[in-house]
């Protein structure tokens, strides 16, 4: 089955300044992969998703890119605000298959 | 339109009893997952059932998990003589797929086993 792996698991960055977080997957055949955001107290929301006839889709402030050679994809968070501070899930699937999800990254605005 | 719902919101219960836990995803979805978040951790896996196929189990972490799927709707999770470790937040997600790939979580409900 599909593997995803997440780094890093924590991550600080200054108000202003770019986060990027990067996933792996292990099935070559999987071509869907969402990026879901949980605030503290709430559930995961989608943020952007991405398919994999796609190399990058972008959403005002957030981005994200795939390179299917490599079987990585990251999410990119220009201009941080402090509503950014969350933990992060990306996830891959083929078809019908189930969503596997990473391990989460949790990141942190610092003011 | 009305989202998942899960429900109790919050369980309290004694070790060795059993729960039932229930998930109502939103009209229509044909996919529904069960996740389990414990306290600051990330989503693990439970079950998944698409349409009428066989549900995906591979995440039951013990043979006192189980959970049905009824009229292709209404899902409830029960877990036998629970444990403290089964402490954590049980979250329901559903989805419509044939390309509307979202995944709408509910609420999820607390499960304290004391």
């Amino acid at each position: 089955g599909e593997n995803v792996e997440q780094h890093p698991s924590t991550l600080s960055v200054q108000e202003g300044d770019s986060a990027v977080i990067k996933c792996t997957y292990s099935d070559s055949a999987s071509n869907y992969f969402p990026w879901y955001k949980q605030e503290l107290g709430k559930r995961p929301q989608l943020i952007i998703d991405i398919r994999s006839n796609v190399g990058e889709k972008k959403d005002q402030r957030i981005a994200v890119t795939l390179n299917k050679t490599a079987k990585h994809f990251s999410l990119h968070i220009t201009e941080t605000q402090p509503e950014d501070s969350a933990v992060y899930f990306c996830a891959a699937r083929f078809g019908n298959e189930k969503l596997t999800f990473g391990t989460g990254t949790r990141l942190t605005i610092i003011p | 339109g009305a989202g998942v719902s899960q429900s109790p919101s919050n369980k309290v219960t004694e070790k060795g009893k059993d729960v039932e836990l229930r998930c109502d995803p939103i009209s229509g979805h044909t996919a529904l997952y069960w996740y389990r978040q414990s306290l600051g951790q990330g989503l693990e896996f439970l079950i998944y059932f698409q349409g009428n196929s066989a549900p995906d189990k591979s995440g039951l972490p013990s043979d006192r998990f189980s959970a049905e799927r009824t009229g292709g709707s209404v899902s409830t999770l029960t877990i036998q003589r629970t444990q403290q470790e089964d402490s954590a937040v049980y979250l329901c997600a559903s989805s419509y797929d044939r390309g509307q790939e979202t995944q709408y979580f509910g609420p999820g409900t607390r499960l304290l086993v004391l």
